[in-house]
Protein backbone atom coordinates (compact mmCIF):
# COMPACT_ATOMS: atom_id res chain seq x y z
CA UNK A 1 0.00 0.00 0.00
CA UNK A 2 1.76 3.27 -0.48
CA UNK A 3 -0.96 5.82 0.62
CA UNK A 4 -0.49 7.82 4.03
CA UNK A 5 -0.73 5.86 6.78
CA UNK A 6 -0.73 7.14 10.49
CA UNK A 7 -0.04 5.48 13.93
CA UNK A 8 -1.83 4.64 16.07
CA UNK A 9 -5.37 5.02 14.71
CA UNK A 10 -6.73 5.45 18.16
CA UNK A 11 -5.29 7.06 21.48
CA UNK A 12 -7.37 7.29 24.38
CA UNK A 13 -5.18 9.02 27.41
CA UNK A 14 -5.70 10.86 30.54
CA UNK A 15 -5.43 14.52 30.68
CA UNK A 16 -2.24 15.61 31.68
CA UNK A 17 -0.83 13.02 29.42
CA UNK A 18 1.72 13.43 26.53
CA UNK A 19 1.03 11.70 23.06
CA UNK A 20 2.95 11.57 20.38
CA UNK A 21 1.26 10.63 16.69
CA UNK A 22 3.33 8.99 13.33
CA UNK A 23 2.02 9.83 9.62
CA UNK A 24 4.85 8.27 6.80
CA UNK A 25 3.48 10.11 3.60
CA UNK A 26 3.09 8.59 0.35
CA UNK A 27 7.06 8.40 -0.96
CA UNK A 28 7.55 10.97 -3.46
CA UNK A 29 5.37 13.94 -1.73
CA UNK A 30 7.52 16.85 -0.32
CA UNK A 31 4.25 18.45 1.58
CA UNK A 32 3.18 16.83 4.64
CA UNK A 33 -0.03 18.81 6.47
CA UNK A 34 -1.65 18.19 9.52
CA UNK A 35 -4.94 19.00 10.38
CA UNK A 36 -7.63 18.91 13.45
CA UNK A 37 -11.03 17.31 12.92
CA UNK A 38 -13.94 17.71 15.26
CA UNK A 39 -17.54 15.97 14.61
CA UNK A 40 -19.35 17.68 12.16
CA UNK A 41 -16.78 20.08 11.25
CA UNK A 42 -14.13 20.35 8.33
CA UNK A 43 -10.52 19.44 9.00
CA UNK A 44 -8.59 22.71 10.37
CA UNK A 45 -5.59 23.30 9.00
CA UNK A 46 -2.32 23.14 12.00
CA UNK A 47 0.80 23.08 10.23
CA UNK A 48 2.75 21.81 7.09
CA UNK A 49 5.71 21.11 5.93
CA UNK A 50 7.82 21.46 2.67
CA UNK A 51 10.86 18.41 3.07
CA UNK A 52 11.75 19.32 6.13
CA UNK A 53 11.20 22.79 6.76
CA UNK A 54 7.80 24.30 8.67
CA UNK A 55 6.60 26.80 6.51
CA UNK A 56 3.23 27.80 8.26
CA UNK A 57 1.61 27.21 11.68
CA UNK A 58 -1.77 27.72 12.43
CA UNK A 59 -2.93 30.01 15.71
CA UNK A 60 -4.69 27.24 16.59
CA UNK A 61 -1.30 25.40 17.25
CA UNK A 62 -0.55 25.92 20.97
CA UNK A 63 2.87 25.76 22.58
CA UNK A 64 1.74 22.44 23.52
CA UNK A 65 1.48 21.08 20.02
CA UNK A 66 5.29 20.63 18.13
CA UNK A 67 5.12 18.80 14.85
CA UNK A 68 8.51 17.41 13.28
CA UNK A 69 9.45 16.27 10.22
CA UNK A 70 13.52 15.13 10.87
CA UNK A 71 14.35 13.87 7.52
CA UNK A 72 12.08 15.28 4.97
CA UNK A 73 9.84 11.55 5.32
CA UNK A 74 7.73 10.98 8.02
CA UNK A 75 6.54 13.17 10.78
CA UNK A 76 5.45 13.63 14.23
CA UNK A 77 2.92 15.63 16.06
CA UNK A 78 3.17 15.71 20.10
CA UNK A 79 0.57 17.25 22.22
CA UNK A 80 1.86 18.13 25.83
CA UNK A 81 -0.06 18.28 29.00
CA UNK A 82 -3.25 16.96 26.62
CA UNK A 83 -6.81 18.61 28.05
CA UNK A 84 -9.98 17.37 26.91
CA UNK A 85 -10.51 20.11 24.37
CA UNK A 86 -7.49 18.42 22.16
CA UNK A 87 -10.14 15.42 21.64
CA UNK A 88 -10.36 15.23 18.01
CA UNK A 89 -9.62 12.99 14.62
CA UNK A 90 -6.12 13.86 13.64
CA UNK A 91 -5.27 13.96 10.15
CA UNK A 92 -2.08 13.95 7.92
CA UNK A 93 -2.36 14.50 4.61
CA UNK A 94 0.82 15.15 1.72
CA UNK A 95 1.53 16.65 -1.85
CA UNK A 96 3.41 17.23 -4.39
CA UNK A 97 4.27 21.56 -4.10
CA UNK A 98 2.94 21.46 -8.08
CA UNK A 99 -0.31 21.39 -7.61
CA UNK A 100 -1.16 20.41 -3.68
CA UNK A 101 -3.65 17.85 -4.44
CA UNK A 102 -3.63 16.54 -1.08
CA UNK A 103 -3.69 12.77 -0.17
CA UNK A 104 -5.35 12.00 3.45
CA UNK A 105 -4.48 9.26 5.63
CA UNK A 106 -6.44 7.35 8.33
CA UNK A 107 -6.06 9.27 10.84
CA UNK A 108 -5.49 9.06 14.43
CA UNK A 109 -8.40 9.38 17.02
CA UNK A 110 -7.17 11.03 20.07
CA UNK A 111 -9.76 10.70 23.42
CA UNK A 112 -8.55 12.79 26.55
CA UNK A 113 -10.25 11.56 29.12
CA UNK B 1 -8.64 35.98 7.15
CA UNK B 2 -9.78 33.32 4.36
CA UNK B 3 -13.12 32.17 5.09
CA UNK B 4 -15.06 29.25 3.17
CA UNK B 5 -18.69 28.80 3.01
CA UNK B 6 -20.43 25.71 1.99
CA UNK B 7 -24.41 25.62 1.38
CA UNK B 8 -26.29 23.61 1.92
CA UNK B 9 -25.02 21.79 5.06
CA UNK B 10 -27.40 19.40 5.30
CA UNK B 11 -28.94 18.00 1.63
CA UNK B 12 -31.64 14.94 1.53
CA UNK B 13 -32.26 14.26 -2.44
CA UNK B 14 -34.28 11.56 -3.98
CA UNK B 15 -32.41 9.01 -6.14
CA UNK B 16 -32.56 10.28 -9.97
CA UNK B 17 -32.73 13.94 -9.03
CA UNK B 18 -30.08 16.57 -9.60
CA UNK B 19 -28.59 19.19 -7.61
CA UNK B 20 -25.81 21.66 -6.66
CA UNK B 21 -23.90 22.53 -3.77
CA UNK B 22 -22.06 26.02 -3.69
CA UNK B 23 -18.62 26.73 -2.20
CA UNK B 24 -17.87 30.21 -1.67
CA UNK B 25 -14.73 32.07 -0.28
CA UNK B 26 -13.53 35.31 0.56
CA UNK B 27 -10.11 35.59 -0.70
CA UNK B 28 -8.29 35.76 -4.12
CA UNK B 29 -7.48 31.82 -4.73
CA UNK B 30 -7.42 29.77 -7.89
CA UNK B 31 -7.09 26.39 -6.34
CA UNK B 32 -9.95 24.64 -5.39
CA UNK B 33 -10.51 20.87 -4.06
CA UNK B 34 -13.25 18.86 -3.54
CA UNK B 35 -13.09 15.58 -0.92
CA UNK B 36 -15.69 13.00 -0.17
CA UNK B 37 -15.81 11.97 3.43
CA UNK B 38 -17.75 8.49 4.36
CA UNK B 39 -18.88 8.40 7.87
CA UNK B 40 -15.83 7.34 10.20
CA UNK B 41 -13.63 7.54 7.45
CA UNK B 42 -10.86 9.52 6.48
CA UNK B 43 -11.21 12.14 3.25
CA UNK B 44 -10.59 11.37 -0.51
CA UNK B 45 -10.04 13.37 -3.12
CA UNK B 46 -13.01 14.23 -5.87
CA UNK B 47 -11.07 17.12 -8.00
CA UNK B 48 -8.37 19.65 -8.45
CA UNK B 49 -9.40 23.09 -9.50
CA UNK B 50 -6.25 25.10 -10.71
CA UNK B 51 -7.52 27.76 -12.82
CA UNK B 52 -10.53 30.39 -13.24
CA UNK B 53 -13.37 28.63 -15.82
CA UNK B 54 -12.00 24.78 -14.91
CA UNK B 55 -14.45 22.57 -14.93
CA UNK B 56 -14.22 18.65 -13.99
CA UNK B 57 -16.52 15.53 -14.08
CA UNK B 58 -15.88 12.03 -13.11
CA UNK B 59 -19.06 9.87 -13.16
CA UNK B 60 -22.20 11.52 -11.80
CA UNK B 61 -20.38 14.72 -10.46
CA UNK B 62 -19.17 17.97 -12.16
CA UNK B 63 -17.57 20.66 -10.50
CA UNK B 64 -16.65 24.09 -11.21
CA UNK B 65 -14.48 27.09 -10.35
CA UNK B 66 -15.47 31.00 -11.27
CA UNK B 67 -12.27 32.67 -9.46
CA UNK B 68 -13.87 36.14 -10.19
CA UNK B 69 -16.92 35.38 -8.41
CA UNK B 70 -15.05 33.37 -5.62
CA UNK B 71 -17.42 30.28 -6.21
CA UNK B 72 -17.35 26.69 -6.96
CA UNK B 73 -19.85 24.36 -7.27
CA UNK B 74 -20.44 20.98 -7.06
CA UNK B 75 -23.45 19.50 -8.98
CA UNK B 76 -24.75 16.32 -8.75
CA UNK B 77 -26.49 14.08 -11.89
CA UNK B 78 -29.04 11.76 -11.66
CA UNK B 79 -28.06 10.91 -7.88
CA UNK B 80 -27.48 7.26 -6.33
CA UNK B 81 -27.22 6.02 -3.07
CA UNK B 82 -23.74 5.44 -3.28
CA UNK B 83 -23.19 9.30 -3.52
CA UNK B 84 -24.31 9.93 0.10
CA UNK B 85 -21.49 10.60 2.47
CA UNK B 86 -20.09 14.46 3.27
CA UNK B 87 -18.40 16.62 0.51
CA UNK B 88 -16.07 19.40 1.61
CA UNK B 89 -14.49 21.95 -0.59
CA UNK B 90 -11.44 23.47 0.33
CA UNK B 91 -9.37 26.71 -0.40
CA UNK B 92 -5.69 27.09 -0.99
CA UNK B 93 -4.61 30.14 0.72
CA UNK B 94 -0.62 30.29 -0.19
CA UNK B 95 -0.93 26.85 1.08
CA UNK B 96 -2.62 27.22 4.27
CA UNK B 97 -5.70 25.09 3.00
CA UNK B 98 -8.96 26.47 4.45
CA UNK B 99 -11.74 23.74 4.43
CA UNK B 100 -15.58 24.40 4.33
CA UNK B 101 -18.09 23.54 6.98
CA UNK B 102 -18.95 20.01 4.19
CA UNK B 103 -22.13 19.06 2.96
CA UNK B 104 -23.56 16.58 4.20
CA UNK B 105 -25.82 14.46 1.74
CA UNK B 106 -28.49 11.72 1.82
CA UNK B 107 -30.02 10.14 -0.68
CA UNK B 108 -32.93 8.08 -0.76
CA UNK B 109 -34.76 5.76 -2.81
Amino acid sequence: DTGVSQDPRHKITKRGQNVTFRCDPISEHNRLYWYRQTLGQGPEFLTYFQNEAQLEKSRLLSDRFSAERPKGSFSTLEIQRTEQGDSAMYLCASSLATNNEQFFGPGTRLTVL
Amino acid sequence: ELKVEQNPLFLSMQEGKNYTIYCNYSTTSDRLYWYRQDPGKSLESLFVLLSNGAVKQEGRLMASLDTKARLSTLHITAAVHDLSATYFCAVDNNNDMRFGAGTRLTVKP
